[in-house]
């Protein structure tokens, strides 16, 4: 089964207007953690956003935020204030478990092209 | 701080030849990962390193792929001999020690492999 379901494979906003892509995780740790990457046609990854499972409050940062509902397993990006350089593929991921000594791997989903219209 | 670096950015070759990947990792970062994309497909594990062991490498797909890091600071992924399906772009990912905090992976702008 998947374990990180982006269900969305390419999204169109307008630019200036708010866009959510949505993840869904499936997990049977209590303790996991849940990141946001961007990757730009010049193909770096680019870190966005992380949510910690036992965090209470919506991680946000500057114009990004994860709207993360733990009992649904949902863990969807909002972009506010869209713009034409937020035009890429962005990847949900997942880190299962915590680790005393090294730390484990992530597992993507596959990923939504976001375009961002003028 | 320098980024992790990956080389070459791009690599053409037939099947059945031999490339060698590598990957610099940020200094100090014992982790080292391995992943790869094949084209519209999610991101995959392959493997990771802890310093010079290998810690986890049940994404490696097969015997053709060997993974290398001597002494704990670069590495190295070999395909040989490579195959049509081996094309994607791999991506190496670098983390501290503990690298369970929220910024804890870095990772290079990776290698876009293109066997024909």
């Amino acid at each position: 089964a998947q374990k990180i379901t982006q269900t969305q494979p390419g999204m169109f906003v307008q630019e200036k207007e708010a866009v959510t892509l949505d993840c869904t995780y499936d997990t049977s740790d209590q303790s996991y953690g849940l990141f946001w990457y961007k990757q730009p046609s010049s193909g770096e990854m680019i870190f966005l956003i992380y949510q910690g499972s036992y965090d209470e409050q919506n991680a946000t940062e500057g114009r990004y935020s994860l709207n993360f509902q733990k009992a649904r397993k949902s863990a969807n990006l909002v972009i506010s204030a869209s713009q034409l350089g937020d035009s890429a593929m962005y990847f949900c991921a997942m880190r299962e478990g915590t680790d005393s000594g090294s730390a484990r791997q992530l597992t993507f989903g596959s990923g939504t092209q976001l375009t961002v219209l003028p | 701080e320098a980024g992790v670096t990956q080389f070459p950015s791009h690599s053409v070759i037939e099947k059945g030849q031999t490339v060698t990947l590598r990957c610099d990792p940020i200094s100090g970062h014992d982790n080292l990962y391995w992943y790869r994309r094949v084209m519209g497909k999610e991101i995959k594990f392959l493997l990771h390193f802890v310093k010079e062991s290998k810690q986890d490498e049940s994404g490696m797909p097969n015997n053709r792929f060997l993974a290398e890091r001597t002494g704990g600071t670069y590495s190295t992924l070999k395909v040989q001999p490579a195959e049509l399906e081996d094309s994607g772009v791999y991506f190496c990912a670098s983390s501290q020690p503990h690298g369970t905090g929220d910024y804890g992976y870095t990772f290079g702008s990776g290698t876009r492999l293109t066997v024909v």
